[in-house]
């Protein structure tokens, strides 16, 4: 089956303790990409990869970083989470570009204390 | 800049009547994509429709449909005969430049509320 896989799909932290947030698909896709969704700020891009070692700043990279060694992966890492980092995030991916159809992950809230 | 506004936050309508979700957006490029997702209450984000920008046509896909119009900068979405299955939020969003800066904008989106 295809599809966009993530984990941990719920986690509490406590601010300055980093994590990692995990992002698969098996899709063959070039792009991937991460958002985050907040109440009333709809989805804003964090950060997306056009392929393999590729990545390039969303709207709202500050406080993230990610990595693209493989094709099928693309983590995104808080180094040291604060509050405002709470937030429901959704990792997407599609065949060549941002201009493709987003194949959706089911969502990771993080509670960060 | 891009920029993606969905002025509605929220709407009501009584179940079978029609009901438009507006969409305005901004772009320097005449290359550009838009796009319609569904978010149901179980939190999934699910693809509706994609239109490149010199595709002008009106789509119609079941008791959905989508009025694109580059004179207004505009992609409107339309559910004719509302049912207890379209309550969501719904997100309209723009890539321009394919190939240049795939970055992704959406709208924060209009919560669709169906009364009995």
């Amino acid at each position: 089956e295809a599809q966009v896989t993530q984990n941990p799909r719920y986690l509490i932290t406590v601010t300055g303790k980093k994590l990692t947030v995990t992002c698969s698909q098996n899709m063959n896709h070039e792009y991937m990409s991460w958002y985050r969704q907040d109440p009333g700020l709809g989805l804003r891009q964090i950060y997306y990869s056009m392929n393999v070692e590729v990545t390039d700043k969303g709207d709202v990279p500050e406080g993230y970083k990610v990595s693209r060694k493989e094709k099928r992966n693309f983590p995104l890492i808080l180094e040291s989470p604060s509050p405002n980092q709470t937030s429901l995030y959704f990792c997407a991916s599609s065949l060549i570009g941002g201009v493709e159809t987003q194949y959706f992950g089911p969502g990771t809230r993080l509670l960060v204390l | 800049a891009q920029k993606v506004t969905q002025a509605q936050t929220e709407i009501s309508v009584v179940e079978k009547e029609d009901v438009t979700l507006d969409c305005v957006y901004e772009t320097r490029d005449t290359t550009y994509y838009l796009f319609w997702y569904k978010q149901p209450p179980s939190g999934e984000l699910v693809f509706l429709i994609r239109r490149n920008s010199f595709d002008e046509q009106n789509e119609i896909s079941g008791r959905y449909s989508w009025n694109f119009q580059k004179s207004t900068s505009s992609f409107n979405f339309t559910i004719t005969a509302s049912q207890v299955v379209d309550p969501a939020v719904y997100f309209c969003a723009l890539s321009e430049a394919p190939g240049r800066d795939d970055k992704i904008i959406f709208g924060k989106g209009t919560r669709l509320h169906i009364l009995p």
